[in-house]
């Protein structure tokens, strides 16, 4: 079984819905990431969480919030889809360990017509 | 503000050595990561520099000088299977908070 693991993997929606990912780990690591990964753009992070009661804002948070249900489970949300957030979005996780590896999912192909 | 920079695309022959390099502007650097992503895939950790040197793990190898704002990653022996892109990536400040390239895309061909 995979430590990262992300579901739906695929997901086609309208515009003006509302859409959660959903992230669960067995890592057992406290940190938690959500990205969103565009051609030509690289990996870009939309939320993090330290442990249960941190959450913080990455460098494009505008119309998606989250919620860390505990420690394994990160949920993304996006409360009213538009198409530019058409993108593959990533999970990962990483102990509290300064510097260490970030372990990601398997990625959600989200598509928004 | 925060910058890294590598080339878009690469192409190479197997078995050879393939050299990707990685610039990067920003503040509170702590440490840098390259990562291996496959097309469709989830990114996976190669290797990471904190110190100015060459770290080597089998056939890849990174090196990174802080004073120059510079790392690049080295593969050797090339093969099919290394066709892939490579992210190179840096934390800042707390939380462990990666800043990515944009990547470079390996196409190995025979």
């Amino acid at each position: 079984d995979a430590d990262v693991t992300q579901t739906p993997r695929n997901r086609i929606t309208k515009t003006g819905k509302r859409i959660m990912l959903e992230c669960s780990q067995t890592k057992g690591h406290d940190r938690m990431y959500w990205y969103r990964q565009d051609p030509g753009l690289g990996l870009r992070l939309i939320y993090y969480s330290f442990d249960v009661k941190d959450i913080n804002k990455g460098e494009i948070s505008d119309g998606y919030s989250v919620s860390r249900q505990a420690q394994a489970k990160f949920s993304l949300s996006l409360e009213s889809a538009i198409p530019n957030q058409t993108a593959l979005y990533f999970c990962a996780t990483s102990d509290g360990t300064a510097n260490q590896p970030q372990h990601f999912g398997d990625g959600t192909r989200l598509s928004i017509l | 503000g925060q910058n890294i920079d590598q080339p878009t695309e690469m192409t190479a022959t197997e078995g050879a050595i393939v050299q990707i390099n990685c610039t990067y502007q920003t503040s509170g650097f702590n440490g840098l990561f390259w990562y291996q992503q496959h097309a469709g895939e989830a990114p996976t950790f190669l290797s990471y520099n904190v110190l100015d040197g060459l770290e080597e793990k089998g056939r890849f190898s990174s090196f990174l000088s802080r004073s120059k704002g510079y790392s690049y990653l080295l593969l050797k022996e090339l093969q099919m299977k290394d066709s892939a892109s490579y992210l190179c990536a840096v934390t800042s400040g707390g939380y462990n908070k990666l800043i990515f390239g944009a990547g470079t895309r390996l196409a190995v061909h025979p």
